[in-house]
């Protein structure tokens, strides 16, 4: 099975700030990769899939790149409303399985 | 506006049994794959269970293979989770997401409900 990790588990940033999110997978997984925020409460948004594609509706501050085994979130300039944890998925060419990373808190430096 | 509400959730004994239920509305719900996703209190999300538009291809995480049974009811637009065995490590919210397919070739979970509540304890 394929696993992944996150880094680093918790960051602190200030607002305005650039902020980047590394997943790792165990084996590759080409561009087979999503990420979520959730806030706390509430359920999982997705904001990117396909490793780098931006979901409607996402600001474009949040991007995502990478491909393979090893993947980055990228928030330009981070807002008031992004601190949230945010997690990366594998996904599936067919919905057999998913697994999800450990996830990443981003909290208010 | 798609709405994925689910329900059902409350406090079980160990061993006990529950079935959580998942209303749609919004979009063609016999048009979907759809999915069960836990969180343990403080920890992660988990990919629970997956079921195909028709109800006839399932798949279940390892940790609830013969325990959890996930279903629908294409007429009722609703999915539902069937909990049996109840453990504590089984305490969680409990969420229903929609799989919608993407071209190429991938299924992500792009709307989610808010989530019902599963607390195991004596």
């Amino acid at each position: 099975d394929i696993q992944l990790t996150q880094s680093p588990s918790f960051l602190s940033a200030s607002v305005g700030g650039r902020v980047t999110i590394t997943c790792r997978a165990t084996h590759d997984i080409s561009t087979y990769l999503a990420w979520y925020q959730q806030k706390p409460g509430k359920a999982p948004k997705l904001l990117i899939y396909a490793a780098s594609t931006l979901q409607s509706g996402v600001p474009s501050r949040f991007s995502g790149s990478g491909s393979g085994t090893e993947f980055t979130l990228t928030i330009s300039s981070l807002q008031p409303e992004d601190f949230a944890t945010y997690y990366c998925q594998q996904l599936n060419a067919y919905p057999r399985r998913f697994t999800f990373g450990p996830g990443t808190k981003v909290d208010i430096k | 506006e798609v709405q994925l509400v689910e329900s059902g959730g409350g406090l079980v004994q160990p061993g006990g049994t529950l079935k959580v239920s998942c209303a749609t509305s919004g979009f063609t719900f016999s048009g979907d794959w759809m999915s069960w996703v836990r969180q343990s209190p403080g920890k992660g999300l988990e990919w629970v269970a997956n079921i195909k538009q028709d109800g006839s291809e399932k798949y279940y995480v390892d940790s609830v293979k013969g325990r959890f049974t996930i279903s629908r009811d294409n007429a009722k637009n609703s999915l539902y989770l069937q909990i049996n065995g109840l453990r504590a490590e089984d305490t969680a919210v409990y969420y229903c997401a929609r799989l919608d397919s993407r071209p190429p070739f991938y299924y992500v979970m792009d709307v989610w409900g808010k989530g019902t509540t599963v607390t195991v304890s004596s």
